[in-house]
């Protein structure tokens, strides 16, 4: 089966703009998760969205915020983005929120100018 | 909050050897998994072990959850594995989707 798709793969930005990235979960999976990775910063855990409910957020700043749809697809944004927002933003699923294998996409790739 | 520690940092080896990646973490998790984030970004599945041992063809790795320590072997390595390897734990209670990583252990592999 399919795995899980984000678009757009990469985009790049100016500074005060605002973005849209987007997720399309496994099959069947319910919970999607974000995560930013930076060279500098690793892997960072943003939120995580379950029955269109946001379940978890990490300690990132109100600008970027993320909703789940009724067909478990997810979007995050991004708005008045920041030279330190360049990075890969990465989304996974899985099947529930206990415990089990999280599966991630291929990511995108953001560039702030 | 949990501290997730991956050593060596930094390793390369000759085609054919092996190797021992090592993740220790803070305190008790419940699921922990290894990746490999290949050469485009994305984390490969390799293991979900939070205890135990699997092995899956080259690839092995264990879980002491008591001693708060997991390994992943590479046998006989290959160009291929070059890479980035992820180990990431969740705390007791924590879901799934809230992964606490690891700085990761970048491979060389030469030929």
């Amino acid at each position: 089966k399919a795995g899980v798709t984000q678009t757009p793969r990469y985009l790049i930005k100016t500074r005060g703009q605002q973005v849209t990235l987007s997720c399309s979960p496994i099959s069947g999976h319910r919970s999607v998760s974000w995560y930013q990775q930076t060279p500098g910063q690793g892997l960072q855990f943003l939120f995580e969205y379950f029955s269109e409910t946001q379940r978890n957020k990490g300690n990132f700043p109100g600008r970027f915020s993320g909703r789940q749809f009724s067909n478990s697809r997810s979007e995050m944004n991004v708005s008045t983005l920041e030279l330190g927002d360049s990075a890969l933003y990465l989304c996974a699923s899985s099947f529930s929120r206990g415990a089990g294998e999280l599966f991630f996409g291929e990511g995108s790739r953001l560039t702030v100018l | 909050g949990i501290q997730v520690e991956q050593s060596p940092p930094d390793l390369i080896l000759q085609e054919g050897a092996n190797s021992t990646l090592r993740c220790n973490f803070s305190d008790s998790v419940n699921n922990l998994q290894w990746f490999h984030q290949n050469p485009w970004g994305q984390l490969i599945n390799l293991f979900y072990i939070p205890s135990g041992t699997k092995q899956n063809g080259r690839l092995s790795a264990t879980t002491v959850a008591t001693e708060r320590y997991s390994l992943l072997y590479i046998s006989s390595s290959q160009t291929t594995d070059s890479g980035v390897y992820f180990c990431a734990v969740t705390r007791p209670g924590g879901s799934q989707g809230n992964l606490i990583f690891g700085k990761g252990t970048k491979l060389s592999v030469k030929p």
